[in-house]
């Protein structure tokens, strides 16, 4: 079955890259959409941004700025950079399959702690 | 864009059925049948309970039933028990093909 599991560090400094990863097993990154959703703590989930056919990417109008989104479909991975980190990024990231045609993600990530060290 | 509106919270007493409403604008929930519930129970990962504002994943319950009319999209869920006392976020479709997700609704079973 398919499943998607988060990597990267878990602490972030002020002004630093976040850099995350997401390897994907039982299907090809190059087909599909493919999303990371994140949750700050006590909060509600907020759509980060989506990449399909390895290179098409979308992002949150709020995020896009500092958000990128690639494929490394080598290894069947994508990853999520968000540049100049603040306080409000803090957050559990989620990889997920999705939206595809039914706009919906159906498989999620354990999720990864991301924490914003000062 | 704005977040779906959901109440922030709704309670019901065993086997019985509660809704709760979702409410976006004509750029999302009034334009796409592109509607997905996720249920998030505390400490876990969300997971997807209806799509398509009324299609339930194989292994989900058939007491949660989805809906619309509107701007409003609806979860129901009949029956209630004690498990289903979680957080439920709805998520809609945009024009500018980007999703959003609604503030979350926790739910109290009494």
């Amino acid at each position: 079955q398919v499943q998607v599991q988060e990597s990267g560090p878990g602490l972030v400094k002020p002004s630093e890259t976040l850099s995350l990863t997401c390897t994907v097993s039982g299907a090809s990154i190059s087909i599909g959409y493919w999303s990371w959703i994140r949750q700050p703590p006590g909060k509600g989930l907020e759509w980060v941004g989506y990449i399909y056919n390895s290179g098409n990417t979308n992002y949150n109008p709020s995020l896009k700025s500092r958000v990128t989104i690639s494929t490394d479909t080598s290894n069947n991975q994508f990853s999520l950079n968000v540049m100049s980190v603040i306080a409000a990024d803090t957050a559990v990231y989620y990889c997920a399959r999705g939206p595809g045609r039914t706009g919906a993600f159906d498989i999620w990530g354990r999720g990864t702690p991301v924490t914003f060290s000062s | 864009q704005s977040a779906l509106t959901q109440p922030a919270s709704v309670s019901g007493s065993p086997g019985q059925s509660i809704s709760i409403s979702c409410t976006g604008t004509s750029s999302d929930i009034g334009t796409y049948n592109l509607v997905s519930w996720y249920q998030q129970r505390p400490g876990k990962v969300p997971e997807l309970i209806i799509y398509e504002v009324t299609k339930r994943p194989s292994g989900i319950s058939i007491r949660f039933s989805g809906s619309k009319s509107g701007y409003t999209a609806s979860l129901t869920i009949s029956g209630l028990q004690a498990e289903d006392e979680a957080d439920y976020y709805c998520c809609s479709f945009t024009r500018s093909s980007t999703l959003v997700f609604g503030g979350g609704t926790k739910v109290t079973v009494l």
